[in-house]
């Protein structure tokens, strides 16, 4: 079954911590791993994404952690702000792009200023 | 440039009418799929359409259909609109299969309000 399981399903950080979010998937037939940012009232945006190969990958403040083996990824929000505050969601692309991607259920992200 | 552009922003129907939602891509992109966001959760697969075919379709009923036009331009039709198809729909478009990534580009969404 083609699942990608995301925690925690919500999470408050104080400004300038770190915030980290957590996905786990199945099928080994994903080939990319993207995150995406919604704010309120707004479409999902692409934040920053993976592949598989690569153990990390860094843009500004945000990094993705990916361990192949375990199956699992991450995002990490440096110094976080207030802004940051919205709802994240993980997802898995299929290598067959006809295939539909899957997306966790999302995590909701407080900042504390 | 502009992005993934949607219409209606926000619309109410009651149960049993009929609802049309619209979605450009961006240009260039010849591939439309749609979501439905139901509040707290995250976006469900309903159809994706490539050059006018339907390449893929989820777990939704009849009611729900979809096509897309030379244009790469598409719409989504639900009939006989009940209470729990009140949703955020969403559209996204991506660049053709095989030749990406397969990052979706999402619009701003239709807010779906049945009554």
């Amino acid at each position: 079954q083609q699942q990608v399981k995301q925690s925690p399903q919500s999470l408050i950080v104080q400004k300038g911590g770190i915030s980290i979010i957590n996905c786990a998937y199945e099928n080994t037939a994903f080939d990319y791993f993207p995150w995406y940012q919604q704010f309120p009232g707004k479409g999902p945006a692409l934040l920053i994404a993976i592949r598989p190969d690569v153990s990390e990958k860094k843009e500004g403040r945000f990094t993705i952690s990916f361990n192949k083996s375990a199956k699992q990824f991450s995002l990490h929000i440096m110094d976080s702000q207030p802004g940051d505050s919205a709802t994240y969601f993980c997802a898995g692309i299929p290598m067959n792009r006809d295939d539909k991607i899957i997306f966790g259920k999302g995590t909701r992200l407080h900042i504390l200023p | 440039d502009a992005g993934v552009t949607q219409s209606p922003t926000h619309l109410i129907k009651t149960r049993g009418q009929q609802v049309t939602l619209r979605c450009s891509p961006i240009s260039g992109h010849k591939s439309v799929s749609w979501y439905q966001q139901v509040l707290g959760q995250g976006p469900q697969f309903i159809f994706q359409y490539y050059e006018k075919e339907e390449r893929g379709r989820g777990n939704f009923p009849d009611r729900f259909s979809a096509r897309q036009f030379p244009n790469y331009s598409s719409e989504l039709n639900v009939n006989a609109l009940l209470l729990g198809d009140s949703a955020l729909y969403l559209c996204a478009s991506s660049l053709p299969a095989g030749a990406n990534t397969g990052e979706l580009f999402f619009g701003e969404g239709s807010r779906l309000t049945v009554l």
